[in-house]
């Protein structure tokens, strides 16, 4: 069992908006910065959204990162069929000596 | 550019110690700001991040891991390694290595991955 909640799918067509949650505690989210990965299938993982909301160099913009209390939320504007893949957020946790978390991940399907 | 790639045993026996190396090219494994890390993925599951170094700073595990792991580097090979003791089937995993470079804890470089079955 993660100690990050996500669901495990979501599902858009092509244009459309589509929202993957994140939650957890005090002790991860509600306290230091959660990052998003996207997991194209076969490949490793890509970060997508780091410090809540930012993008690294290459991302497109259709994706966004936002976050409010121990919950964190990535959106995908104007989904494409390339979008297809699973999304993993993740985030420090002070708990103990302090380590990383992950998601149990979110299984994004374009129709 | 930098870049990053596995190496080690595909297949382990239960009970050994499984050795993975992570090679480093296109830059220096001693750079400051750098954490250097491991994540595993099951077959068909989720990742789960096993630990990392910070050069010259230490290293932190994952507390369900803490006592079978250990995470070190290599300045004169460039790379970083893993070692995980007493390993069971559940165990097997696709091994990544990764580095974070933009922020602590956010990694924006991996490697391709390799897989590591643990079986008799």
């Amino acid at each position: 069992q993660s100690v990050l909640t996500q669901p495990p799918s979501a599902s858009g067509t092509p244009g459309q908006r589509v929202t993957i949650s994140c939650s957890g505690s005090s002790s991860n989210i509600g306290t230091e910065a959660v990052n998003w990965y996207q997991q194209l299938p076969g490949t490793a993982p890509r970060l997508l959204i780091y410090n809540d909301h930012q993008r690294p160099s290459g991302v497109p913009d259709r994706f966004s990162g936002s976050k409010s209390g121990t919950s964190a939320s990535l959106a995908i504007s104007g989904l494409q069929s390339e979008d297809e893949a699973d999304y993993y957020c993740a985030s420090w946790d002070d708990s103990l000596k302090g380590y990383v978390v992950f998601g149990g991940g979110t299984k994004v399907t374009v129709l | 550019q930098l870049l990053l790639q596995e190496s080690g045993p595909g297949l382990v026996k239960p009970s050994e110690t499984l050795s993975l190396t992570c090679s480093v090219s296109g830059g220096s494994i001693s750079s400051s700001g750098h954490y250097w890390g491991w994540i595993r993925q099951p077959p068909g599951k989720g990742l789960e991040w096993i630990g990392a170094i910070y050069y010259s700073v230490g290293t932190y595990y994952n507390p369900s891991l803490e006592s079978r792991v250990t995470i070190s580097v290599d300045t004169s090979k460039n790379h970083f390694s893993l070692k995980l003791s007493s390993v069971t089937a559940t165990d097997t995993a696709v091994y990544y290595c990764a580095t974070a470079v933009i922020k602590d804890d956010a990694y924006d470089h991996w490697g391709q991955g390799t897989l590591v079955s643990v079986s008799s």
